[in-house]
């Protein structure tokens, strides 16, 4: 089946220790991205990759890394979480060439 | 900077109705529009894509349409069931190279009975 999978899908941990949020998509799909979801603030996207070694910053990158060593991974790093990244995540991924976009069933952290 | 608007923001309606959700944007220069569904505690689901060359997309009872000139499109919702009780969200794909979806605020439908 082709999916977007993430993981953890519920994480709560507390401020300053270092985690890490997988996606992986099994359709070779060359673009990939996060985005954080908000109440009140909607999706914004965090960070994507349009290849392998290939990432960019997004509308709200700061506070998250992410790596792009194969094609079907893109892991989202918080090197120190704080509170204000409470939120549901979700990655997604497509083809290039502003195709449709495929998105995991979404990752809820708490960071106390 | 894009912006992506649905109102209302809530809807609720019996059973049978047919329905149109709105979805308007600021930009007209979008390659495609996507509308999701998202249901509490879930993921995104993809419903129907419109590129920007298109007029309308249809998939069973939904069918959705854009108007780029205008930065409107709209979800028709045939026969509602309570089934189809969830967020509705559109979503442009913006030129500029990042292949950024730009979302609305979404749009929580309740279906009753």
């Amino acid at each position: 089946e082709a999916q977007v999978t993430q993981n953890p899908r519920y994480l709560i941990t507390v401020t300053g220790k270092k985690l890490t949020v997988t996606c992986s998509q099994n359709m070779n799909h060359e673009y990939m991205s996060w985005y954080r979801q908000d109440p009140g603030l909607g999706l914004r996207q965090i960070y994507y990759s349009m290849n392998v070694e290939v990432t960019d910053k997004g509308d709200v990158p700061e506070g998250y890394k992410v790596s792009r060593k194969e094609k079907r991974n893109f892991p989202l790093i918080l090197e120190s979480p704080s509170p204000n990244q409470t939120s549901l995540y979700f990655c997604a991924s497509s083809f290039v060439g502003y195709h449709e976009q495929f998105f995991g069933p979404g990752t809820r952290l708490t960071v106390l | 900077k894009q912006e992506v608007t649905q109102i209302p923001a809530a809807l609720s309606v019996p059973e049978g109705e047919n329905l149109v959700l709105n979805c308007s944007f600021t930009d007209s220069a979008i390659y495609n529009l996507q509308w999701f569904r998202q249901d509490p505690g879930k993921g995104l689901t993809s419903l129907l894509l419109i590129q920007s060359s298109q007029r309308e997309q249809t998939s069973g009872r939904l069918n959705a349409s854009l108007d780029k000139s205008s930065g409107r499109s709209t979800l028709y919702i045939a026969a509602s069931q309570p089934g189809d009780s969830a967020t509705y969200l559109c979503a442009v794909l913006t030129q500029g190279g990042s292949e950024k979806l730009v979302f609305g605020k979404g749009m929580k439908l309740t279906v009753n009975p």
